[in-house]
């Protein structure tokens, strides 16, 4: 079966701690993305990447840090920064054709983060 | 940058009955709207999107119209059945490779 998946469906932090949400697409997509959803929310983007060992900022960056060592993998990592991180967290991805069209996101089924 | 906004924020309907969410962007450059179904606890599905060159676009009780004067799109879904129940997210593209998400809407069917 070809999508993506996120481990571990459900994460607890405590205070201080670093916590890693994993990604992983076998889809065949340049494109990845992580977004945040709050109670009744819409979805923020966090960061998102068009490429292996690329990334950029999405709109609510600060305190989370992501990598893209492989195109099927895009971890995302909540770091002790973030002072608010209970929420749940979607991972997407596209197809990357370049120029103005834009794409389909597929999603996973998510990672709710809670803190102890 | 783009900004998209999604109305109603909640929706009752009757089994059968039509239900229509509206949502308007900003940016005249956005070219791809998709809306997507997001059941509890999961993640959110795509169940139709429409490109900025057509005006409407069907799939069984589904449709999406888009007005680009107005700056403004809608899904309906007709004949509506108590599976139908979730939260909408209506989203627009800008720059290509970003969406910008609607606030969603949670439609109830009541049988």
């Amino acid at each position: 079966d070809g999508g993506i998946t996120q481990s571990p469906k459900y994460l607890f932090r405590k205070e201080g701690q670093n916590v890693t949400l994993s990604c992983e697409q076998n889809l065949n997509h340049d494109a990845m993305y992580w977004y945040r959803q709050d109670p009744g929310q819409g979805l923020r983007l966090i960061y998102y990447s068009q490429i292996v060992n690329d990334f950029q900022k999405g709109d609510i960056a600060e305190g989370y840090s992501v990598s893209r060592e492989k195109k099927e993998s895009f971890p995302l990592t909540v770091t002790s920064a973030q002072k608010n991180p209970t929420a749940f967290y979607l991972c997407a991805s596209s197809i990357n054709r370049g120029g103005s069209r834009g794409e389909t996101q597929y999603f996973g089924p998510g990672t709710r983060l809670l803190v102890l | 940058g783009e900004n998209v906004e999604q109305h109603p924020s909640t929706l009752s309907v009757q089994e059968g009955d039509s239900a229509v969410i509206k949502c308007t962007y900003s940016d005249s450059a956005s070219n791809y709207f998709p809306w997507y179904k997001q059941e509890l606890g999961k993640g959110p599905q795509l169940i139709i999107d429409i490109r900025s060159n057509v005006g409407e676009k069907k799939d069984q009780r589904i449709a999406v119209t888009l007005n680009k004067t107005a700056k403004h799109f809608s899904l309906h879904i007709t004949e509506t059945q108590p599976e139908d129940s979730a939260v909408y997210f209506c989203a627009a593209s800008n720059p290509p490779d970003k969406l910008v998400f609607g606030a969603g809407t949670i439609l109830r069917v009541k049988s």
